[in-house]
This record gives C-alpha cells, sequence and structure tokens, in this order.
C-alpha cells in the first residue's frame, strides 16, 4: 500500500486567487491522478501527472486553470488557478498500486472554499 | 464510521454474458457512487443512486439501489472485453468520510 499526505488539509481563499496543493507518496509511483469532489457530486478526475512529461487532462479541465507538476516520481502539486465560488471542492491525489490490478490509494484531501 | 463491502472479489466471465457486483453498507446509505478502474487511467465516475428503489442505467449497466439491505447492485448485460477492469462503490459524506468498498475485478474472456 502507499502513503499518501496532502497540503493543506483545507484553505479558505479569495476569489482571483490560486492555491498549490502538495501531494507527497512515501513510494515511487509512475502515476498520480488528481481528482475533484465538488459538493454533492461524485469524485471526478481532473488529470493524470506522469513523472517527467506534461499531465494528461480530462474533458472540461485545462492546463491553463490546473497546472499541474510532476518533478519526481515522489511528488506532484495541483494549482488553481484565479479561483471562483464553483471551484470550492475537496481535491484529491491518488496512486495506483503497484500491481495491476490493485486499487487506488487516496490523500487524505484537501478541502477548498472560495469566497 | 461507513465500511462497504463488495462481492465477488473477483469474476471471470465469457463474452457475452451477464454477470452482477454487489456492494453492502455497514450504514444506512445515503448516496451510492459507482466507479470504474482501468489501470493506468484513474477511476471513471459511472453512475450515483440516491433514493431507495432507485436504478440508472448507462450503456449496458444497470445500477440499483436498495436502501432497506443497505445494498447496492451493479449488473452489466452481455458483457464485452471492454468492461474488464475493477469496479469501485463509494459512498458517505463528501471529503475525508468517503470510503470505497475493496473493488471487484473482473475479467471478460473473448
Amino acid at each position: 500500500s502507499a502513503v499518501i499526505s496532502q497540503k493543506p488539509s483545507r484553505d479558505i481563499c479569495q476569489r482571483g486567487t490560486s492555491l498549490t496543493i502538495q501531494c507527497q507518496v512515501d513510494s515511487q509511483v509512475t502515476m498520480m491522478f488528481w481528482y475533484r469532489q465538488q459538493p454533492g457530486q461524485s469524485l471526478t478526475l481532473i488529470a493524470t501527472a506522469n513523472q517527467g512529461s506534461e499531465a494528461t487532462y480530462e474533458s472540461g479541465f485545462v492546463i491553463d486553470k490546473f497546472p499541474i507538476s510532476r518533478p519526481n516520481l515522489t511528488f506532484s502539486t495541483l494549482t488553481v488557478s484565479n479561483m471562483s465560488p464553483e471551484d470550492s471542492s475537496i481535491y484529491l491525489c491518488s496512486v495506483e498500486g503497484p500491481f495491476r490490478g490493485e486499487t487506488q490509494y487516496f490523500g487524505p484531501g484537501t478541502r477548498l472554499l472560495v469566497l | 464510521s461507513q465500511e462497504l463491502e463488495q462481492s465477488p472479489q473477483s469474476l471471470i466471465v465469457q463474452e457475452g454474458k451477464n454477470l452482477t457486483i454487489n456492494c453492502t453498507s455497514s450504514k444506512t446509505l445515503y448516496g451510492l457512487y459507482w466507479y470504474k478502474q482501468k489501470y493506468g487511467e484513474g477511476l471513471i465516475f459511472l453512475m450515483m443512486l440516491q433514493k431507495g428503489g432507485e436504478e440508472k442505467s448507462h450503456e449496458k449497466i444497470t445500477a440499483k439501489l436498495d436502501e432497506k439491505k443497505q445494498q447496492s447492485s451493479l449488473h452489466i448485460t452481455a458483457s464485452q472485453p471492454s468492461h474488464a477492469g475493477i469496479y469501485l462503490c463509494g459512498a458517505g459524506p463528501l471529503g475525508q468520510n468517503f470510503v470505497f468498498g475493496p473493488g471487484t475485478r473482473l475479467s471478460v474472456l473473448p
């Protein structure tokens, strides 16, 4: 299994500002995933982050709004840019187990409120 | 805290066969989410069920919520190799208390 930590655990931000969320894993992983869970909605995949290459974004998410860094095999950041109240969500990072057929492991989440 | 169990743990079916995956909760279900995971692709949201007796379908996948039994079932009709993956149910309030089941690994043989 993988142990994942996220910083910050929660934040309250003003409209128009940006917030960078950090995700640290206790082991080297190839792929890291960023999800969003908006109030009353399901967990939604934002992007997949591979080390050494640009992140792959899902439909409806763009790099200008959610830039992602993946400088090494244990760390990634997600920035929520030019925030609006609609960005108020819980943001989670996740990694797969090293073996095919393993389910994913999730970080504790970052709870973001945009005023 | 809420816990989810899934059955079966794994499933191997021949293409074209129907199958059912169950998710049982230790507490009352107020909302139940189904996801599919394919290796290297992240979790894909399939559907959400909120009310007892609710049934939703997406292509050949149908899910039902039995609130009284604290259970949901996911049924795949005429399975195809593209259905292979891990199916996860999830439930709970948003954020850190959201829980997932352990997953059901589905293989579909051509």
